[in-house]
């Protein structure tokens, strides 16, 4: 199993529409939680940091369950400029930088 | 001010070569990360260094990988005797302290291809 478990889609939805990515972790003991963005090609990006009691940014909406091990994150009235493959990340245990990617979540927002 | 950078930005070898990818990070950072990402696979972490301690190399897949860090900064990731499974791109980042809650900046990555 997977440290780190991600719908890889591809997810095509049109410009405005709400589109909810969600992954699970398998290491309860993972102290930190983040969604970068990576285009294609390109070095991913840390697009926002996940809290136990949510955190929105903008459009942007990340959610964290820990007694499922579930993190989830919320995209409203997306944009082309959306399109990208999403990143779940935890650490690993301990509170070190070591980082542990999900696959990723393909998202294309069409016109 | 200057992102991560890595050298070269692809290469290209034979099986059974050895070669040498090349990271400059973010002055001022004391934490480096090796990372890979293999076609159709996740970014899988490699190595860890922070300031002086001994680095975290719990991530290389086999002794024919080694990293080092000079002088706390520039690294050097090698990979001996390059088998065609090494093909991926190597990326590295860093951030300015090794715990967890500081943002890791990634270079644009190195794209190894074994012939």
């Amino acid at each position: 199993r997977k440290e780190v478990e991600q719908d890889p889609g591809p997810f095509n939805v049109p410009e405005g529409a709400t589109v909810a990515f969600n992954c699970t972790y398998s290491n309860s003991a993972s102290q930190s939680f983040f969604w970068y963005r990576q285009d294609c090609r390109k070095e991913p990006k840390l697009l926002m940091s996940v809290y136990s009691s949510g955190n929105e940014d903008g459009r942007f909406t990340a959610q964290l369950n820990r007694a499922s091990q579930y993190i989830s994150l919320l995209i409203r009235d997306s944009k082309l400029s959306d399109s990208a493959t999403y990143l779940c990340v935890v650490t690993g245990s301990g509170n070190t930088g070591k980082l542990i990617f999900g696959q990723g979540t393909t998202l294309q927002v069409k016109p | 001010g200057a992102g991560v950078s890595q050298s070269p930005s692809n290469k290209v070898t034979e099986k059974g070569k050895d070669v040498e990818l090349r990271c400059d990070p973010i002055s001022g950072h004391t934490a480096l990360y090796w990372y890979r990402q293999s076609l159709g696979q996740g970014l899988e972490f490699l190595i860890y260094f922070q300031g002086n301690s001994a680095p975290d190399k719990s991530g290389l897949p086999s002794d024919r990988f080694s990293a080092e860090r000079t002088g706390g900064s520039v690294s050097t990731l090698t990979i001996q005797r390059t088998q065609q499974e090494d093909s991926a791109v190597y990326l590295c980042a860093s951030s300015l302290e090794g715990l967890a809650y500081y943002e890791q900046y990634f270079g644009p990555g190195t794209r190894l291809t074994v012939t």
